[in-house]
């Protein structure tokens, strides 16, 4: 019921192209679903993230899309670059009642070809 | 504004003794969460203090243990290490306020031998 699962587990893209990563969810007292990106040797940053209210968000090249019936969320990178090869990661989370405890998925290792 | 630091950012350890690793939230941030990173089982949520309480509590032993102080400067502890903890340990502050956003520092990378 906690679990957050993502695909793919790895994704190859031409600069220029389109990343997509998806995640689905099993509890839907969910209602926070964060995006993090991780650099190696670096901790996971907040990129964008979603409340179930709305079916998509858009901050710059990247966009969440959110499928609440389907329990399903999804991140593109518009016009990828190399500068966009990192390790992402969805997220999940109770809000109220578990506070800040986030549920990860198992991450996409992005790389973007020059 | 600064961020969440974490020290040591590396700590080589033998199995059996026990560690401690500190984590300062951004100012202004009174909740610390910890979370450990390993290839094998990714991110999971070891527990969460806010205003020197545990509110939150992962499924880790009770070898793991934190606590926070009333600057809100939160330390971990792990007793009795095994090769098993070998893993990067990440702490992340929120406000704790609604959709309670959090920012995670760089991590601590520990070794157990």
């Amino acid at each position: 019921q906690q679990q957050v699962k993502q695909s793919p587990q790895s994704l190859i893209v031409q600069k220029g192209g389109i990343s997509i990563i998806n995640c689905a969810y099993e509890n839907t007292a969910f209602d926070y679903f964060p995006w993090y990106q991780q650099f190696p040797g670096k901790g996971p940053a907040l990129l964008i993230a979603i409340r179930p209210d709305v079916s998509e968000k858009k901050e710059g090249r990247f966009t969440i899309s959110f499928n609440k019936s389907a329990k399903q969320f999804s991140l593109h990178i518009m016009d990828s670059q190399p500068g966009d090869s990192a390790t992402y990661f969805c997220a999940a989370s109770r809000g109220e009642t578990s506070g800040s405890r986030l549920t990860f998925g198992e991450g996409t290792q992005l790389t973007v070809n020059p | 504004k600064a961020g969440v630091t974490q020290t040591p950012r590396y700590l080589i350890k033998t199995r059996g003794q026990q560690v401690t690793l500190s984590c300062s939230p951004i100012s202004g941030h009174r909740s610390v969460s910890w979370y450990q990173q390993t290839p094998g089982q990714g991110l999971q949520f070891l527990f969460e203090y806010f205003s020197e309480t545990q509110r939150n509590k992962g499924n880790f032993p009770g070898r793991f243990s934190g606590r926070q102080f009333s600057n809100s400067r939160s330390e971990m502890n792990v007793s009795t290490l095994e090769l098993g903890d070998s893993a990067l340990y990440l702490c992340a502050s929120s406000l704790r306020i609604l959709p309670y956003e959090q920012y995670f520092g760089p991590g601590t990378r520990l070794t157990v031998t």
